[in-house]
């Protein structure tokens, strides 16, 4: 069992780069969910997903996309970088209806 | 707006002393609250949690204390090792409805615990 699993572990863009973060489980949790977390601010919720096919907006969405088409995977994508994205990503998932959120090991990105 | 306040930013504790970070929310609705540790490099992981419905939670040497009333809960590290040097976040989440549960979390900004020594 490997968890939740992030790759890049690190990753710098210049502005108006995309690019993909990749997340992935293998414990068949329904809920999957994408935290930044900034110093001095905590952890915030970019996007969450109830399921294959469904996503929904978390405090901070935008300049962010998600798509579910499996259980296992909820990939984030960047538009077009920018600075203020600087930022450690986390990816989370649950069991629908638990109140444990198992976390990756984040993916740190440096947006020069 | 920031609906779950966590203090201190930082706080250095002696060995074997009692570690004390304390959370203030907003919203009455909220109904769960854990608590997450975080190692450096590493992601949060849940470490104690507790709903209104009680007033303290004890698992070792962590426990809860919540007060429904003044809308605030601590988290308390009896007899701190240097072990339990970590970030620690509060949180908070709502019931949805249906079959949903206490999945969207809205975390505090975190504190830096080290204990020395």
């Amino acid at each position: 069992n490997a968890g939740v699993t992030q790759t890049p572990k690190f990753q710098v863009l210049k502005t108006g780069q995309s690019m993909t973060l990749q997340c992935a489980q293998d414990m068949n949790h329904e809920y999957m969910s994408w935290y930044r977390q900034d110093p001095g601010m905590g952890l915030r919720l970019i996007h969450y997903s109830v399921g294959a096919g469904i996503t929904d907006q978390g405090e901070v969405p935008n300049g962010y996309n998600v798509s579910r088409s499996t259980t296992e995977d909820f990939p984030l994508r960047l538009l077009s970088a920018a600075p203020s994205q600087t930022s450690v990503y986390f990816c989370a998932s649950s069991i629908l209806g638990s109140h444990e959120q198992y976390f990756g090991p984040g993916t740190r990105l440096t947006v020069t | 707006q920031q609906q779950v306040k966590q203090s201190p930013q930082s706080l250095i504790v002696q060995k074997g002393g009692i570690s004390i970070i304390n959370c203030a929310y907003e919203n009455t609705a909220f109904d769960y609250f854990p608590w997450y540790q975080q190692f450096p490099g590493k992601g949060p992981a849940l470490l104690i949690a507790i709903r209104p419905d009680v007033s303290e939670k004890k698992e070792g040497r962590f426990t809860i204390s919540f007060n429904k009333s003044a809308k605030q809960f601590s988290l308390h590290i009896m007899d701190s090792q240097p072990g339990d040097s970590a970030t620690y976040f509060c949180a908070a989440s709502l019931k949805r409805a249906r079959n949903f549960g206490n999945e969207k979390l809205t975390f505090g900004t975190g504190t830096r615990l080290t204990i020395i020594p």
